[in-house]
Formats: structure tokens, sequence, C-alpha cells
């Protein structure tokens, strides 16, 4: 089985930076992934981690070490509209196609 | 990236009627869609896998005989609720991989059902 396990709530001000972790426990999978979903609306794909180190996309940053099943997502220069959840998931190779997500971490950034 | 539509946004009905959620894929064909759940302040939950030309996959504790699901080209998927109670009162969102990688899965907008 897989399961994930994300801090519940994170809580920074405007122009911070803010680190989101992910720890799980599977038997095998490609990668971690990342998503962002504000209230009402659906999650939008963030970034992706197939090998151990960090991908970068513009503010956004995501980090994978298989050693030690754990990731994170940084997110740096934070704006109000970074205010959302944010669900980390691994797709299994023992799973099939399917997703399994992380319970989500609420970031509430306060300016 | 790739569209995922679904329709409707939102729906109200009364205990016992059925609705139907579509989902489609607009600028590419997929041969699997997702179709999960979330409760309010939840994450999502696998419902099924939906097959294009064959039966959904369906997650442990998901009736199939109340939640059926068809797939029956590329690019359309639809989630029928059969006989809906309150509690089936949920958002239902739908996704389907990214045509260039597995790793990615793009959703549609979501569909908040609510069961009166």
């Amino acid at each position: 089985g897989q399961s994930l396990e994300q801090p519940s709530e994170v809580t920074a001000v405007e122009g911070a930076i803010v680190q989101i972790n992910c720890t799980y426990q599977t038997s095998g999978f490609y990668g971690l992934s990342w998503y962002q979903q504000h209230d009402g609306g659906a999650p939008t794909f963030l970034s992706y981690n197939a090998l151990d180190g960090l991908e970068e996309t513009g503010r956004f940053s995501s980090f994978l070490s298989r050693s030690d099943s754990y990731g994170y997502l940084l997110l740096q220069e934070l704006q109000m509209k970074d205010s959302a959840s944010y669900f980390c998931a691994v797709r299994g190779i023992n799973y099939g196609q399917n997703f399994v997500f992380g319970p989500g971490t609420r970031l509430s950034v306060l300016p | 990236g790739a569209v995922v539509s679904q329709h409707p946004s939102r729906v109200i009905c009364k205990s016992g009627t059925s609705v139907k959620i579509e989902c489609r894929s607009l600028d590419f064909q997929a041969t699997t869609m997702f179709w999960y759940r979330q409760f309010p302040k939840q994450s999502l939950m696998l419902m099924a896998t939906s097959n294009e030309g064959s039966k959904a996959t369906y997650e442990q504790g998901v009736e199939k005989d109340k939640f059926l699901i068809n797939h029956a080209s590329l690019t359309l998927s639809t989630l029928t609720v059969t006989s809906a109670h309150p509690e089936d009162s949920s958002f239902y969102i739908c996704s389907a991989n990214s045509p260039e990688t597995r790793e990615t899965q793009y959703f549609g907008p979501g569909t908040r059902l609510l069961v009166l």
C-alpha cells in the first residue's frame, strides 16, 4: 500500500519562503508530484520529481529524497494568491496508473 | 497544457434522482480517466478508473451499481450517480493523464453536487 503525510496547515507572510513537507510509505513509485488547489477549484499540477534532487519552476521548487522517503515543495516570494491547499501525490509501480494523494496542506499567506 | 472540461459545474437534485456528470478531454485523447470525490477540507479520494472501451475499475468501498461510469470514446467519460442521497453530496472531479507524460494529471474544474 501507499500512504503520504503532510502538515495540515502552514502560515507565512507575503514575501517569505515556506517549505511544505511530504513523507511517504510506498512499496515503489515512479515519482512525487505536487498539486495546488484553491478553494472551490480543481487541483492544478505544479511540479514532479522522478529523480532525487531539486526541480525548480519559477517561484516553486520541489525536492525528492528516495532514501529518506521524503520530499518537499518550496515556495519563494510568497504572494497572497498562493493561499491554497497543496497536495503531494505518488503513482505506485504496483498500483497501475492510479495516483494516491496526501491529505493536503492548507497554506495561508498573511499580508 | 492539456485541457479537461467537466459539466455541469453545479447541480442540485432531489433525493432518489440520478445525476450524470460529463468529463471531456478537449485537445487530446485519453484512454484512461479518473474520477475523484472530495469532501470539504479533505484530500482527493479516487473512486474509479475509467477505461475507454472496457469496464471501469472501482476502488474498494465504492459501489459500482451506484456510481456508473461509461467511457465510450477517447475524449469522454461519464459518471452517473444513481438514486442520489444527501450523503452523496460532494465535489466530484475527473482527471486524465497528460499525453506527454503519465506523471501529470490534468483535472476538470469539478462538479459540486448537492442532494436535497
